[in-house]
């Protein structure tokens, strides 16, 4: 498909496992978001990338929270010695043009739903 | 960090009836958007508002922009059933977030 695709869209994960969640933005898209959702809440902003460059990382929780776009597509976000309020969805979203540009038109993906016992 | 507060937290009406929900910021922004999300889906882009005053209407939906572009609201016409979802206003100078607007329309 032509949209953004996360996987895996659940994973349940034992307090103090590191866990990886992928992002495959749409093809060609400059800036990829990373959001935090808790239930009932509003997206939270984790972090942005512009490119293969971090533009952005002031909404990351912790140390723990560790994300990475190599070569400018996909994104991997990944959260070390995963903790029970580290449970929430995570979304990631792309966009064709820099945030810079004004022209922020985000596409979502489903989200991965995390949940630490 | 530019912050958004959303008005009502939550809605529910009836099918038929009128509502307007709000977003407001101390900040100006360039521009703003709504989203709206459904239950295990990502937020979809309804509008963006650029221009102090603007009014730009979607079918049902209509949302307004503040001339002072610090506040926007959006108000539903005759709401449905497929209305319902959680409505999040962002400002696109930085992509964050308010808290939204989760609104119910019962049949």
């Amino acid at each position: 498909g032509a949209g953004v695709s996360q996987s895996p869209r659940y994973k349940v994960a034992k307090r103090g496992q590191d866990v990886a969640l992928r992002c495959d933005p749409i093809s060609g898209h400059v800036s990829l978001f990373w959001y935090q959702q808790a239930l009932g809440q509003g997206p939270e902003f984790l972090t942005y990338f512009q490119n293969e460059a971090q533009l952005d990382k002031s909404g990351l929780p912790s140390d723990r929270f560790f994300a990475e776009r190599p070569e400018g597509s996909v994104s991997t976000l990944k959260i070390q010695r995963t903790q029970q309020e580290d449970s929430a969805v995570y979304l990631c979203a792309s966009s064709l043009f820099p945030l810079s540009s004004g022209y922020n038109e985000q596409f979502f993906g489903p989200g991965t739903r995390l949940t630490v016992l | 960090t530019q912050l958004l507060e959303q008005s009502p937290q939550f809605l529910s009406i009836q099918e038929g009836e009128n509502l307007t929900v709000y977003c407001n910021s101390s900040s100006v922004f360039s521009s703003l958007q709504w989203y709206r999300q459904e239950p295990g889906e990502g937020p979809v882009l309804l509008v963006t508002v650029v221009t102090g005053g603007e009014v730009k209407k979607l079918k049902r939906l209509t949302f307004q922009f503040g001339d002072a572009r610090k506040d926007s609201s959006l108000h539903i016409t005759a709401a449905q059933p497929g209305d319902t979802g959680l409505y999040l206003c962002a400002g696109a100078n930085d992509m964050r977030f308010g808290a939204g607007t989760r609104l119910t329309v019962k049949p």
